[in-house]
């Protein structure tokens, strides 16, 4: 079984403070996680992935994750907030089990981001 | 633009009409997907493309009808839609199937059915 679980659905914070998005997942075989980022009218952008390398992954605009398989975690992190991250962030897991690939979207956080 | 480009951005028919969603890339992928993405539910996946082979139909209703003819382009043909069928439709490649590797998503169609 393989599910994904983003803990909020909304996230506010204050320009210039961090950014903390948590997505928690339930995998049988060893995952692949990702997130993504969609702003408004747009499609999804993918920020950064894990592929059983470094546990720590950096991606794009200054957004980091880390892959914490004791916890089953892989939260969106970034130190300092701007006005352009506000838009709707997804985690994904994806597995291969059997030769079957499979790929598990989460449901959504709304980061709003106050100036 | 990300390298997957989907065409018309907006559309809006009514439900007797028949209408067509194109999806083109050309990242040198082999496989291509359609989803759903409605207000306040999961992306749904609908469709996924191997190697020009179908290999996923989530359970669509036969009111969408997918054609892949080549490798770098998908369409999406639609006819007697309802109304709860409106919502983004977005289009993705990825090499191996994604997993692994990560999707790189079309900006979507916004469907209307009225």
């Amino acid at each position: 079984a393989q599910s994904v679980t983003q803990l909020d659905s909304h996230v506010s914070v204050s320009e210039g403070t961090p950014v903390l998005l948590r997505c928690n997942y339930s995998s049988s075989y060893s995952p692949s996680l990702f997130w993504y980022v969609q702003h408004p009218n747009k499609g999804l952008q993918l920020l950064l992935k894990y592929t059983s390398a470094a546990t720590l992954v950096k991606g794009i605009n200054g957004f980091e994750a880390e892959f914490k398989k004791s916890e089953t975690s892989f939260h969106l992190t970034k130190p300092s907030a701007h006005m352009s991250d506000a838009a709707e962030y997804f985690c994904v897991v994806t597995g291969n089990s059997g030769g079957y690939q499979k790929v598990t979207f989460g449901t959504g956080t709304k980061l709003q981001v106050i100036p | 633009e990300t390298g997957v480009t989907q065409t018309p951005r907006h559309l809006v028919m009514g439900m007797t009409n028949k209408k067509s969603l194109k999806c083109e890339q050309h990242l040198g992928h082999n496989a291509m997907y359609w989803y759903k993405q409605s207000a306040k539910k999961p992306l749904e996946l609908m469709f996924v493309y191997n190697f020009k082979e179908q290999t996923e139909n989530n359970s669509v209703p036969s009111r969408f009808s997918p054609e892949c003819p080549n490798s770098s382009h998908l369409f999406l043909h639609l006819h007697t839609l309802q109304p709860e069928d409106s919502a983004l439709y977005l289009c993705a490649s990825s090499q191996e199937d994604g997993v692994g590797y990560g999707y790189t998503f079309g900006s979507g169609t916004r469907l209307t059915v009225v």
